[in-house]
């Protein structure tokens, strides 16, 4: 079954400052793998995703996320924070071979702080 | 905008009464699918429509729900004797045939069952 965890429900961090938000996958197949960002009272904005090639993907607003099969992680991460990337992010996943169920995490809510 | 739409945005009923959602797709987008997301949660699958055919239903669409998209385009959620455990927000969200499945998201629908 596939599975998503986003195992901090919440990111403090300065701005300026480097960002993570970690994700880690369970899928059984090859997973198509996908950030989303939830501002309040708006729907959910893709940020980036990660089908295939470069382990590292550059998305919208300076994102990037690293793909680690090993681990099989797909962290988030900015080198600077600002006070705008404050939010909720989503993680999740769809297993290649396995239909077009999409699997969110539980959401990690990103703090800037000026 | 040419944005993924829904409405109403926000919807109170009583326990009991049926409420009918309607989703606007992205017009070139042939995939729709409907999410439910309650507070603290990611977003969790309902359902999924190509074209007019709906492929996939998750085992959360009870037989009180049901969803149409009748011509391919728009598509309607229709919740029957709602109970207050269907309070939520109901997404919609609409992807091409290609370019790997990124789902784009409307801003929802907020339902509170008295």
């Amino acid at each position: 079954a596939q599975s998503v965890a986003q195992p901090e429900d919440q990111v403090n961090v300065a701005e300026g400052n480097p960002l993570t938000v970690k994700c880690t996958y369970s899928v059984s197949g090859n997973p198509y793998l996908f950030w989303y960002v939830q501002y309040p009272n708006r729907g959910l904005q893709f940020l980036l995703k990660y089908i295939t090639g470069d382990n590292l993907v550059k998305g919208s607003y300076g994102f990037e996320a690293e793909f680690n099969k090993s681990q099989t992680s797909f962290h988030l991460k900015k080198p600077s924070a600002l006070v705008s990337d404050s939010a909720l992010y989503f993680c999740a996943v769809r297993d290649m071979g396995g239909g077009f169920k999409t699997i969110f995490g539980a959401g990690t809510r990103l703090f800037v702080k000026a | 905008d040419t944005g993924v739409s829904q409405d109403p945005r926000h919807k109170i009923t009583k326990r009991g009464q049926n409420v009918t959602f309607r989703c606007d797709p992205i017009s070139e987008h042939n995939r729709l699918y409907w999410y439910r997301q309650t507070l603290g949660q990611g977003p969790e699958f309902l359902t999924y429509f190509q074209n007019e055919a709906q492929l996939e239903k998750s085992r959360l669409l009870s037989d009180r729900f049901s969803a149409e998209r009748p011509k391919g385009s728009f598509s309607t959620l229709e919740i029957q004797r709602t109970e207050q455990g269907d309070s939520a927000m109901y997404l919609c969200a609409s992807s091409p045939i290609q370019g790997a499945e990124t789902q784009y998201f409307g801003p929802g629908t907020r339902l509170l069952v008295l």
